[in-house]
């Protein structure tokens, strides 16, 4: 059974933020939400975790609403480089990916 | 620094035979994970490795399928008697510990194909 609902596809354009969703409504206490992207041909690259509280790091910028059952990765200004799958993940240890949401940056 | 390492890219080989995978994890991590991706599909977790633990197999899709951690570094994914269907990308991560606080590091997997 899925633990993340995230939209198949999503459009931004170069220079705008990216905002991308994912439910996880069945989110246990102990579990973290994670965040990776897979690029054409390349292994999945981490991206940003958080367990209750916002987090930003160089990449991106994490919101974890109050009752921890949805999340946005934001991307502040996009670069067509950050065309790629992002996969959202509720987790205690494995990593039980998605298809995630197919993100692509238009000039 | 080196991250985790996985050989070969590539392999092609006939239904029938069999395949050993390697995965050379980032050194000091002491959990791995083997992962496979069907063409345009999701990670698909197989199998998981954290220290001297017995190892998490649940998601290996059948008894063809096994894996070996030698000293807790080196990995092996043995594919016995392949079949057109395991053709996929088998990825390989690591991270310093099992636990969710920990990301996990990918290789760049060996991409399979069964002829």
């Amino acid at each position: 059974d899925a633990k993340t609902t995230q939209p198949p596809s999503m459009d931004c354009a170069e220079g705008r933020a990216a905002n991308l969703p994912c439910n996880h409504s069945t989110i246990s206490g102990n579990e973290y939400v994670y965040w990776y992207r897979q690029i054409h041909s390349q292994g999945p690259q981490y991206i940003i975790h958080g367990l209750k509280n916002n987090e930003t790091n160089e990449m991106a910028s994490l919101i974890i609403t109050e009752d921890r059952k949805s999340s946005t990765l934001i991307l502040p200004h996009a670069t067509l480089r950050d065309t790629a799958v992002y996969y959202c993940i509720v987790t205690e240890y494995d990593m039980r990916f998605g298809a995630g949401t197919r993100l692509t940056v238009k000039p | 620094g080196a991250g985790v390492s996985q050989s070969p890219s590539n392999k092609v080989t006939e239904k029938g035979k069999d395949v050993e995978l390697r995965c050379d994890p980032i050194s000091g991590h002491t959990a791995l994970y083997w992962y496979r991706q069907s063409l345009g599909q999701g990670l698909e977790f197989l199998i998981y490795f954290q220290g001297n633990s017995a190892p998490d197999k649940s998601g290996l899709p059948s008894d063809r399928f096994s894996a070996e951690r030698t000293g807790g570094s080196v990995s092996t994914l043995t594919i016995q008697r392949t079949q057109q269907e395991d053709s996929a990308v088998y990825l390989c991560a690591s991270s310093p510990q099992g636990q969710s606080i920990q990301p996990q590091h990918f290789g760049d997997g060996t991409r399979l194909s069964i002829l």
